[in-house]
């Protein structure tokens, strides 16, 4: 079974930049998870799709991320413009159905992104 | 709001010995509990999971203990192999939340 899919694994840019990272999910997966990861820390979840839904988006800075899941398949995350604090690792995770008892996420290598 | 943290930032073994990784949790609400692996460049992985229903639950080589009097959760691994060197992360999860992750222990192991 294939993983999860990101791509770029990275990406440097410079602030006030635009960036977007790519995300397809293990085939047949509802729920859609992407997560910022910053140096030292745990992963931060920011938004979290059903399908092609939103589940959660409470910590997502809204004035300059966005997603998007249209088809409720693969997903795309959007930093307009970049800002320093943004250097971190962008993970995705799949999961069956995040309404299920032991729902197991699934983690794709991430993309670091450096804005420099 | 509630987080969950860990007591120990690294943890240095020697191969062949027991590691044992500790977090602590706040949110009395949650019932379900992970540990990942996280290799460096890598997503985290799941390692072995808990409910709040029990106390203890073994895989292979590795055992989480769940205390949920003090909100403590462990994760002990047996026979440390180089293999085992990365960060752990403690996640907690309850219904109508999502998963809330640790900071992360770093585990070397030592030759």
């Amino acid at each position: 079974e294939a993983g999860v899919a990101q791509s770029p694994r990275y990406k440097i840019i410079e602030k006030r930049q635009s960036v977007a990272f790519w995300c397809n999910p293990i085939s047949g997966h509802a729920t859609l998870y992407w997560y910022q990861q910053i140096l030292g820390q745990g992963p931060k979840l920011l938004i979290q799709f059903q399908n092609n839904g939103v589940v959660d988006d409470s910590q997502l800075p809204k004035d300059r991320f966005s997603a998007e899941r249209l088809k409720g398949v693969d997903s795309t995350l959007k930093i307009q413009p970049a800002k320093l604090e943004d250097s971190a690792v962008y993970l995705c995770a799949s999961s069956s159905n995040f309404r299920d008892k032991n729902n197991e996420q699934f983690f794709g290598p991430g993309t670091r992104l450096t804005v420099l | 709001g509630e987080s969950v943290g860990l007591h120990l930032p690294t943890l240095s073994v020697q191969e062949g010995d027991n590691s044992i990784i500790n977090c602590a949790y706040s949110n009395s609400a949650s019932d379900y509990f992970i540990w990942y692996k996280q290799e460096s460049g890598k997503g985290p992985q799941f390692i072995i999971d808990i409910r709040s229903n029990m106390d203890k639950r073994q895989g292979q080589r590795v055992t989480v203990l769940l205390n949920k009097t003090v909100k403590h959760l462990s994760l002990q691994i047996a026979a440390t192999q180089p293999g085992d060197s990365a960060v752990y992360f403690c996640a907690e999860n309850g219904y109508g939340q999502n998963f809330v992750f640790g900071p992360g222990t770093r585990l070397s192991v030592l030759p």
